[in-house]
């Protein structure tokens, strides 16, 4: 199973609104990112978690605030976020760090 | 700035032409991945590179990293209405956490 999950699939919210997105993996990966896509632009990285820590924030705004409940869950937390954050937000795992990195299907953001 | 440079940007081919896309840095990488996006979709993992000189091949696709480890390219031979995409490269510095992706070529192929 080289599958990560990523819900919901589609998100809409004020920018007043609270929102969580999940993603989760089974592969025993101990590794697992956050990156933020916009159209016709590659992704970008926004956090790195290596063993449940965080180690890698790329200075990324503090309405986003990321989670790693434990090895097979990530969290990204919203809050006030503004309509250029709008985008398409992957998830991604991988075996170690700077392994091969698989990535979910993603959750297509909407900020009004 | 731009970590990982690729071009071109757009490639518009006909369906049993060749593809090539180039990956520069201006350092020294010490692996370079391959992913390929279609549209509407997620990056999915093609290869990766670690050696100098280092050549693979995935059926029609080849894959290459420069002797220096500061380029790479992907070359993909009679292209197939299946290969439309975005391949991104992603390289890595030596002593650096992360994975630079290059800015992708995407491909249309007309049938």
């Amino acid at each position: 199973d080289t599958e990560v999950t990523q819900t919901p699939k589609h998100l809409v919210m004020g920018m007043t609104n609270k929102k969580s997105l999940k993603c989760e993996q089974h592969m025993g990966h101990r590794a697992m990112y956050w990156y933020k896509q916009k159209a016709k632009k590659p992704p970008e990285l926004m956090f790195v978690y290596s063993y449940e820590k965080l180690s890698i924030n790329e200075s990324v705004p503090s309405r986003f605030s990321p989670e790693c409940p434990n090895s097979s869950l990530l969290n990204l937390h919203l809050h006030a976020l503004q309509p250029e954050d709008s985008a398409l937000y992957l998830c991604a795992s991988s075996q170690a760090g700077l392994g091969i990195q698989y990535f979910g299907a993603g959750t297509r953001l909407s900020v009004l | 700035g731009q970590q990982v440079m690729q071009i071109p940007q757009y490639q518009h081919v006909q369906e049993g032409e060749d593809f090539t896309t180039y990956c520069n840095s201006s350092t020294t990488l010490s692996n370079i991945q391959w992913y390929k996006q279609r549209p509407g979709g997620h990056p999915v993992f093609l290869i990766q590179l670690v050696k100098s000189g280092e050549v693979k091949k995935q059926k029609r696709l080849t894959f290459q990293f420069g002797e220096a480890k500061k380029n790479s390219s992907l070359h993909i031979t009679a292209t197939q209405t299946t290969d439309v995409g975005t391949y991104f490269c992603a390289g890595r510095r030596y002593n650096f956490n992360k994975f630079y992706f290059g800015s992708g070529t995407k491909l249309n192929v007309k049938p």
